[in-house]
């Protein structure tokens, strides 16, 4: 089964300042989909951003990109100017049918 | 509906209750998914249905959890003899497609006391 591995269990960050999140994968698929979501405490669970393994520009909305290095099996979130409404549990997922989450990290922003 | 709903949102079970936990997708999403969300960690999958066929129920932990899709909408998974070991929220997800994003409910709250 695919393996997806979220190395740092907390981040801090100052308000409006820039974050990166790491996430790993391992897989054996060429075809795939990887995506970021966010947890805020309410515990819905809300896409940030997603990315098509075929593509290879990377993926941004507004504040949110990733760096996404297919070779590398890698695919980082970048937060810019954060703000106190990015606090949450941030989850990398794979998915080529199903889908796979890492273990999350919690991302805390400082005023 | 406009979201994925899960009912009940919160359920005390005494151990060795059976529980049934219920998934309305959105409305013609094909895929169907359940997790396992413990305090703190990532969601575990569970199990995966394409329309009401189950394709993957690799992650449910022991025969005692079942999960069915009868009519390809509503989805429910079933504990039986529940365990402390069963208490988590569980998630549902349900997307439109097989390489879509999913979208996801507000979990049930399971505590087996």
């Amino acid at each position: 089964a695919q393996t997806v591995t979220q190395s740092q269990p907390e981040m801090s960050v100052q308000e409006a300042e820039t974050v990166t999140l790491s996430c790993t994968y391992d897989t054996s698929e060429s075809d795939y989909y990887l995506f970021w979501y966010k947890q805020p405490p309410s515990r819905q669970m809300i896409l940030v951003i997603r990315q098509e393994a075929y593509k290879q520009q990377n993926a941004t909305e507004n504040r949110f990109s990733v760096n996404f290095q297919k070779a590398a099996k890698s695919f980082s979130l970048k937060i810019s100017d954060s703000q106190l409404g990015d606090a949450a549990m941030y989850f990398c997922a794979y998915r080529s049918y199903d889908m796979r989450f890492g273990a999350g990290t919690r991302l805390t922003v400082k005023p | 509906g406009a979201g994925v709903s899960q009912s009940p949102r919160y359920k005390v079970a005494k151990r060795g209750q059976d529980v049934a936990l219920r998934c309305d997708p959105i409305s013609g999403h094909v895929s169907l998914f359940w997790y396992q969300q413990a305090l703190g960690q990532g969601p575990e999958f569970l199990t995966y249905f394409q329309n009401e066929a189950q394709l993957d129920k690799s992650g449910l932990p022991s025969d005692r959890f079942f999960a069915e899709r009868p009519e390809g909408s509503v989805s429910t998974l079933k504990i039986q003899r529940t365990q402390q070991e069963d208490s988590a929220v569980y998630l549902c997800a349900s997307s439109h497609g097989e390489n879509t994003e999913a979208f996801f409910g507000q979990g049930t709250r399971l505590t087996v006391v």
